[in-house]
């Protein structure tokens, strides 16, 4: 059974504090990894997609890292608004499209 | 592109009562999913249509829930005689047809059950 966990819970930084979240995760096969952002009482909003280990891809201070059992999300110099949570999931594969496997999140908030 | 749009964002019912989301994907968006998150959690995947067809359910998605995408456009999710544990976000996504493009999310509705 698809597993993914993100660690830490829960981060607080300091404005400019560079720092990594981790998504470890356990499919037979991978076919895709998705970062997104969540805002509270928002729905998540799609960050990256990754498909193999060593592929990178970066947004603004966002830079996402795929190896063949975890992912990395690194956040540098942040600021305020980006605390947030930030979710990570796998694809399953179904018979006419794929479902998102998600992780419970890591909720970072970035203090001034 | 005016985003998936969900109604309502809130509903508060009692137990044993009857409710129904809306959903309105993304325009030209062929796929639709449904999610559901608990607090704390990440979403857990519900069912997908691809046009009108339903073609993917979870095992999560019990006999008192049905879900409908009759013209192949919007979409609703009923859940009927609420139970405690049905108290949750519920989360509507969109992707358009082809490969693994990102399914986009609305803001969901959040279902209280009293």
């Amino acid at each position: 059974e698809d597993q993914v966990t993100q660690s830490p819970e829960a981060l607080r930084l300091q404005e400019g504090e560079s720092s990594s979240l981790n998504c470890s995760y356990t499919v037979s096969g991978l076919r895709g990894l998705f970062w997104y952002r969540q805002d509270p009482g928002k729905g998540p909003e799609f960050l990256f997609t990754l498909y193999s280990a060593g592929e990178e891809k970066e947004k603004e201070r966002l830079k996402a890292t795929l190896t063949k059992k975890e992912s990395f999300l690194h956040i540098t110099a942040p600021k305020p608004e980006d605390s947030a949570t930030y979710l990570c999931a796998v694809v399953h594969l179904m018979d006419s499209s794929y479902k998102l496997i998600f992780g419970s999140g890591t909720r970072l908030l970035v203090r001034p | 592109d005016t985003g998936v749009s969900q109604d309502p964002r809130h509903k508060i019912t009692k137990r044993g009562q009857n409710v129904t989301f809306r959903c309105d994907p993304i325009s030209e968006h062929n796929r639709l999913y449904w999610y559901r998150q608990t607090l704390g959690q990440g979403p857990e995947f519900l069912t997908y249509f691809q046009n009108e067809a339903q073609l993917e359910k979870s095992r999560l998605l019990s006999d008192r829930f049905s879900a409908e995408r009759p013209k192949g456009s919007f979409s609703t999710l009923e859940i009927q005689r609420t139970e405690q544990g049905d108290s949750a976000m519920y989360l509507c996504a969109s992707s358009p047809l082809g490969g693994m493009e990102p399914q986009h999310f609305g803001d969901g509705t959040r279902l209280s059950i009293l």
